[in-house]
């Protein structure tokens, strides 16, 4: 089946510095990724969808210029915190699309904390 | 303006019997729906999918039924095991495959010997 592979599992990083998450799919080629958030006992929140060679789109209210998306290949994309502060700490969930037959799988995830 | 619910944040059912988690839409544009499996600090697991062109869907102990009229869809699962006890995530789309997922608030499945 499709897998998704998602790095660092967690991370802890200083308020102030950047961190960069990357979602790879390993056994085929997703054109659309997307990049959930989930704080604790909610549901999981779309922050973004992404396309391989072009912008990602955005969410309403979530910060592209914090929250930076690069797609660069059909197998790999990654999200960017920039500037992180303690609010930004949360579970951040990838998910990739191998077409209409293929459904969406998901990452394992990562826990970001920022200290 | 929660396109997906999940009205029920819990729900306990005894091993061997059966667990029903439910699930309401309100975007008709919405054709197919999924059910997600999850514990905490991972990802979501896929359990399940219905289109909207069926009503029904089954795959082993899990059957989803898809009430389109009533846009609402539940989660059997029978026999329930210790095992299943997780969060149970319900998510809709439309179009196929390449558009984003809507989830649900989730129903946190708790399954007792």
């Amino acid at each position: 089946g499709a897998v998704v592979s998602q790095h660092p599992s967690r991370v802890i990083c200083k308020s102030g510095t950047s961190v960069k998450i990357e979602c790879r799919s390993l056994d085929f080629q997703a054109t659309t990724m997307f990049w959930y958030r989930q704080f604790p006992k909610q549901s999981l929140m779309l922050m973004a969808t992404s396309n391989e060679g072009s912008k990602a789109t955005y969410e309403q209210g979530v910060e592209k210029d914090k929250f930076l998306i690069n797609h660069a290949s059909l197998t790999l994309s990654t999200l960017t915190v920039t500037s992180a502060h303690p609010e930004d700490s949360s579970f951040y969930i990838c998910s990739a699309s191998a077409g209409p037959k293929g459904g969406y799988t998901f990452g394992s995830g990562t826990r970001l904390t920022v200290v | 303006d929660q396109q997906v619910k999940q009205n029920s944040p819990s729900l306990s059912v005894q091993e061997g019997r059966i667990s029903i988690l439910n699930c309401d839409y309100t975007n008709s544009m919405f054709d197919y729906f999924l059910w997600y499996k999850k514990y905490p600090a991972e990802g979501p697991t896929f359990l399940i999918s219905i289109s909207s062109i069926k009503d029904k869907n089954e795959d082993g102990r899990f059957t989803v039924f898809l009430n389109k009229s009533a846009k609402h869809l539940s989660l059997h699962i029978v026999p329930s095991q210790p095992g299943d006890s997780a969060v149970y995530f319900c998510a809709a789309t439309w179009g196929g495959g390449y558009n984003k997922l809507i989830f649900g608030a989730g129903t946190r499945l708790a399954v007792h010997p």
